[in-house]
């Protein structure tokens, strides 16, 4: 069985730009949650959707955003990149009812602003 | 509020001792734990989970302990191999009414020399 998928694997954007990054779920669950993890620390949570509505959200700016489509994949769209934009973005995928601690991660996609 | 850290940043050991990786939380009403692994160029891996109703649970080569008095627990891993080497995150689930998002600590990276 495929696990969460994510793409693209690497970017490198410039400050000011827009990037939007992809994410399929595990087949059956419907709940995606975004990760961002800065080199030596642990991931920090950014959005979490499911039934296509943000359902809970971090202390991210709204810089950050995201969409979670009727196929349950969702995107995140970072708006105006900063330099410390740079991580890798994680996607994890929960299965389909509440709670969702048990969450399964993705390879991630390696984002650079430079 | 929820916190969850680990109590060293680094580990070494050599192929076939035993691991003990620890993890420290604040919350006394926290009632689920998840270990998991992450190597390097990778997202975290599911490793083993806890429920505040168990001591102690068991996987394939690995353990976790619960100590709900000093609010610790730690990941246990028998006859360490060199693919073991990895940061391993303990994480706990903030789950609010409308989402749930996994609170990281900053994680223990372990060497296994042969």
């Amino acid at each position: 069985d495929a696990g969460v998928t994510q793409s693209p694997t690497h970017l490198i954007k410039t400050r000011g730009q827009h990037v939007t990054l992809r994410c399929s779920p595990i087949s059956g669950h419907k709940s995606v949650s975004w990760y961002q993890q800065v080199l030596g620390q642990g991931p920090q949570f950014i959005f979490q959707y499911y039934e296509e509505e943000e359902r809970q959200r971090g202390n991210f700016p709204d810089r950050f955003s995201g969409h979670q489509f009727p196929n349950y994949s969702s995107e995140l769209n970072v708006n105006a990149l900063l330099l410390g934009d740079s991580a890798l973005y994680l996607c994890a995928s929960s299965p389909s009812s509440p709670p969702w601690g048990e969450q399964y991660f993705g390879p991630g996609t390696r984002l650079t602003v430079t | 509020g929820e916190s969850v850290g680990l109590h060293l940043p680094t580990l070494s050991v050599q192929e076939g001792d035993n691991s003990i990786i620890n993890c420290a939380y604040s919350n006394s009403a926290s009632d689920y734990f998840i270990w998991y692994k992450q190597e390097s160029g990778k997202g975290p891996q599911f490793i083993i989970d806890i429920r505040s109703n168990m001591d102690k649970r068991q996987g394939q080569r690995v353990t976790v302990l619960l100590n709900k008095t000093v609010k610790h627990l730690s990941l246990q891993i028998a006859a360490t191999q060199p693919g073991d080497s990895a940061v391993y995150f303990c994480a706990e689930p903030a789950t609010h009414q409308a989402g749930t998002a996994l609170i990281f600590g900053k994680g223990t990276t372990l060497s296994v020399s042969s």
